[in-house]
């Protein structure tokens, strides 16, 4: 499995403002994704990070309002940009980790719950 | 895009009963099942997983089915316990340009009563 840990564990943000969001794993790994997880829904992957590339956005999650960064094989960040109270959410980070070769598993960090009065 | 559907959404089992949990997937190509444990104010936690070239999977008191004809998978828990509720998601995913996209089920709360 991996070790994941996510900061800040909650906050709560006043609209318009951002909130970066660290994202650390044990050891190193390729990829590494942030999800949203609206209250009482299921997780919604934003994108995939890989290190030394830019992120890979889902349909309906834009950089200017997600930027995501990734400088090396053990870190990640996610930063949710001009926020609304539409952005509370619970935000997971991922990462996959597997054999050699085919289907990687994914494990998750703690998730970080935003409100946004 | 990869679709998956998760019934029932919630379930109530006395301890001791066993709880199943069913999901159906729309792309062929799927090739990966996993199914995660959300406790509250947890990330989610990965329990077992099956792969397209297995039928069954059994982990001491959980297993997993999957019928690749019928496109649907099931999640088994026998003997259960109050340390069993949770809400439980299943996956679906597929191998894409180097790394596996997850499409997740809408969830079940699964409460166990003592």
């Amino acid at each position: 499995s991996a070790v994941i840990s996510q900061k800040p564990s909650r906050d709560i943000c006043q609209r318009g403002t951002s909130l970066t969001i660290q994202c650390q794993v044990d050891s190193q790994v390729t990829m590494m994704f942030w999800y949203r997880q609206q209250p009482g829904q299921s997780l919604t992957l934003i994108a995939t990070a890989n290190q030394g590339s830019e992120a890979t956005y889902e349909s309906g999650f834009v950089i200017d309002k997600f930027p995501i960064s990734r400088p090396n094989l053990t870190f990640s960040t996610l930063t949710v940009s001009n926020m609304s109270p539409e952005d509370s959410s619970i935000y997971l980070c991922s990462v996959e980790r597997g054999p050699g070769q085919g289907t990687y598993e994914q494990y998750f960090g703690p998730g970080t719950r935003l409100t946004v009065t | 895009g990869e679709n998956v559907e998760q019934h029932p959404s919630t379930l109530s089992v006395q301890e001791g009963d066993s709880a199943v949990i069913k999901c159906t997937y729309s792309d062929s190509a799927s090739n990966y099942f996993p199914w995660y444990k959300q406790e509250l104010g947890k990330g989610p936690q990965l329990i077992i997983d099956i792969r397209s070239n297995v039928g069954e999977k059994k982990d001491q008191r959980i297993a997993v089915t999957l019928n690749k004809t019928a496109k649907h998978f099931s999640l088994h828990i026998t003997e259960t316990q109050p340390e069993d509720s949770a809400v439980y998601f299943c996956a679906a995913t597929t191998r894409n340009s180097g790394y596996s996209t997850l499409t997740f089920g809408k969830g079940t709360m699964l409460l166990v009563s003592p």
